[in-house]
């Protein structure tokens, strides 16, 4: 059984489009989290949702938009893509109370943009 | 200079030797110290978890923690080529949010020959 999964796993799109990734856990967790792995392999926080509630945003532009419509899921939407969006994205979750060191990660969304 | 610093490799050994994974920080307010397996084109999977200075082993791995010196290692004795992998630290401090934000180090690329 898959713990976090998300769908697509890979996306090839123009500039300008919309396009929107999908992430569910079904362990349980009431925390799950979007990062961002560029092109140099960094791994960075974008977002954090506890009990359908954002509670880290980090310093990312507006056109992206998470939503949870329920503690299993976490949907990341993403408004006029530009090339530098190419990353791969992935979902994460976690009990609150574990956040600090116990995440697990999806196998993530490979976004190529052109 | 990067909060966490981690050399990126690539690291490649025979079958059968001893690993050794470093990684440096530079915020005091660290807490937890991870250690995450990451196969190619796979999320990234936790493998060990630290919270004080010292070492904790895990079968092969053992995860070793000086906060003195800022400095953190992994070391895999008795390496598989199944070992092959990328491997990331990652720490985790209090966020301005009051939860528990991961920040990663590069990733070290592993490779183990049979």
């Amino acid at each position: 059984d898959t713990a976090v999964s998300q769908t697509p796993k890979y996306l090839v799109t123009q500039m300008g489009n919309d396009k929107s990734i999908k992430c569910e856990q079904n362990l349980g967790h009431d925390t799950m989290y979007w990062y961002k792995q560029d092109s140099k392999k960094f791994l960075k926080i974008m977002f954090s949702y506890n009990n359908k509630e954002l509670i880290i945003n980090e310093t990312v532009p507006n056109r992206f938009s998470p939503k949870s419509p329920d503690k299993a899921h976490l949907n990341l939407h993403i408004n006029s893509l530009e090339l530098g969006d190419s990353a791969v994205y992935f979902c994460a979750s976690s009990l609150r109370d574990r956040a600090s060191y116990e995440q697990y990660f999806g196998p993530g969304t490979r976004l190529t943009v052109t | 200079q990067k909060e966490v610093e981690q050399d990126p490799g690539p690291l490649s050994v025979p079958e059968g030797a001893i690993v050794s994974l470093n990684c440096t920080y530079s915020n005091s307010a660290f807490q937890y110290f991870m250690w995450y397996r990451q196969y190619s084109r796979k999320g990234p999977e936790l493998l060990m978890y630290t919270y004080s200075s010292g070492n904790k082993e895990d079968g092969r791995f053992t995860a070793q923690v000086d906060k003195s010196s800022k400095y953190i290692s992994l070391f895999i004795r008795d390496s598989q080529p199944s070992d092959s992998a990328t491997y990331l630290c990652a720490m985790s401090a209090l966020g301005g949010a009051g939860s528990y934000q991961l920040t990663f180090g590069k990733g070290t690329k592993l490779s183990v020959i049979p």
